[in-house]
């Protein structure tokens, strides 16, 4: 199946500080990626739909100027937490659809986000 | 939007009997569901998937089943082995360049031996 990586799988950061994590499709061009959160023992939940060279769109509830998302190419997308506090330690997750109009969606490795 | 149910949301069988996961989904224009395992701590991974133009997949231990009408679907893994101990997630979507998808509560596959 289709690449997608996620750096840095794991991060330890202090609060009040911003954190960037990356998604990369590595074999094939993805227009759309999505960002999601994993909380322990729970669901993927979807935080945001990156669109390459456009604005992302944001779930309800999810703050758009504090989990900023860029995806300023077809192999990347980025999210940056700012102004992290403890509440925003999870599992973030992302994934990339293969193709523009395929369905087939793939997931990077996830990053561990724990912030102390 | 939509709203996927998941159950059970634990299911411990016997290496070798078979497991059986449900979903239901709410929007009828969904048209895409796939599954996923998930191992703790680790990317899901796709292990099927169906589109609602066809009722029923099969890839060798699992198949999937699907039920437009009634809109749910299943998850079928016969022959069970410790490695398929996992969580499992459904997921239904209404397919598209740019439709996400909508993920079940998942269930906690353990098999024993």
């Amino acid at each position: 199946g289709a690449v997608v990586s996620q750096h840095p799988s794991w991060v330890i950061c202090k609060s009040g500080t911003s954190v960037k994590i990356e998604c990369r499709s590595l074999d094939f061009q993805a227009t759309t990626m999505f960002w999601y959160r994993q909380f322990p023992k729970q669901s993927l939940m979807l935080m945001a739909t990156s669109n390459e060279g456009s604005k992302a769109t944001y779930e309800q509830g999810v703050e758009k100027d504090k989990f900023l998302i860029n995806h300023a190419s077809l192999t990347l997308s980025t999210l940056t937490v700012t102004s992290a506090h403890p509440e925003d330690s999870s599992f973030y997750i992302c994934s990339a659809r293969v193709g523009h109009s395929g369905n087939t969606i793939y997931f990077g490795e996830g990053s561990w986000l724990t912030v102390v | 939007g939509e709203n996927v149910e998941q159950h059970p949301s634990t299911l411990s069988v016997q290496e070798g009997d078979s497991a059986v996961i449900k979903c239901t989904y709410s929007d009828s224009a969904s048209n895409y569901f796939p599954w996923y395992k998930q191992e703790l701590g680790k990317r899901p991974q796709l292990i099927i998937d169906i589109r609602s133009n066809v009722g029923e997949k099969k890839d060798q231990r699992i198949a999937v089943t699907l039920n437009k009408t009634a809109k749910h679907f299943s998850l079928h893994i016969t022959e069970t082995q410790p490695e398929d101990s996992a969580v499992y997630f459904c997921a239904a979507s209404l397919g598209g360049t740019a439709s996400k998808l909508t993920f079940g509560t998942g269930t906690r596959l353990q098999v024993t031996l």
